[in-house]
């Protein structure tokens, strides 16, 4: 079975352009989650979709950061315009969704770096 | 979520048990333990969960307190890539609900 798939793995840009990150989740698992992981710290959830639906975003710093989860599958996490600040790791997970036992995948993440 | 707490690190000679311990003691009744791990460069991977009862799999076995206030994560024969942190996360179980990392316990195995 293949785990989840995100690229690119390493991302450098100068502030304030714009960079978006891909996620491919495990095949048949309706949730999908971005975190960001800070140095030293542990991952904090960005947002969270069921389907295609964003049921979670409370996190999603919504003046710079966009989401989007077209057909239920594929996902893209974009960020306009980067900020000194957002450089971090950005995680991709997926799970089963609702009823399951919340066992999360996670993909190996995006190392963005912002100059 | 509730809280958790971990020491920040600990070590552990190879080829011996290593016990990991998470104190929860805000847990909620619906709340189960999870434990994942992260290697250094990659994603958390999931290691087991419980609610109340003790658990076993093929990578560790969780012992959870009778009053569920605390946990205790054991890798029976620890190797050197075993080394990683390990996060304890408390969270509703037969939900979808993102997790709430702490810094977790910085685990090293001394060769």
């Amino acid at each position: 079975e293949a785990g989840v798939v995100q690229s690119p793995r390493y991302k450098i840009i100068e502030k304030k352009q714009p960079v978006a990150f891909w996620c491919n989740p495990i095949s048949g698992h309706n949730t999908l989650y971005w975190y960001r992981q800070n140095l030293g710290q542990g991952p904090e959830l960005l947002i969270r979709y069921e389907n295609e639906e964003a049921v979670d975003d409370s996190q999603l710093p919504k003046d710079r950061f966009s989401a989007e989860r077209l057909k239920g599958v594929d996902s893209t996490l974009k960020i306009q315009p980067a900020e000194l600040g957002d450089s971090a790791v950005y995680l991709c997970a997926s799970s089963k969704g609702p009823g399951n036992q919340n066992e999360q995948f996670f993909g190996p993440g995006t190392r963005l770096t912002v100059l | 979520d509730a809280k958790t707490t971990q020491p920040p690190s600990m070590d552990c000679a190879e080829g011996r048990a290593a016990n990991l311990p998470c104190n929860h003691s805000t847990i909620s009744g619906n709340e189960y333990v999870y434990w994942y791990r992260q290697i250094h460069s990659q994603g958390p991977q999931y290691i087991i969960h419980g609610l109340k009862n003790n658990e076993t799999n093929e990578m560790a076995s969780l012992i959870i307190t009778e009053d569920r206030k605390s946990s205790t994560l054991i890798l029976p024969h620890a190797t050197l890539r075993d080394t990683a942190v390990y996060y304890c996360i408390v969270s509703p179980g037969g939900g979808a609900d993102g997790l709430t990392f702490g810094k977790g316990t910085h685990l090293i195995i001394q060769p």
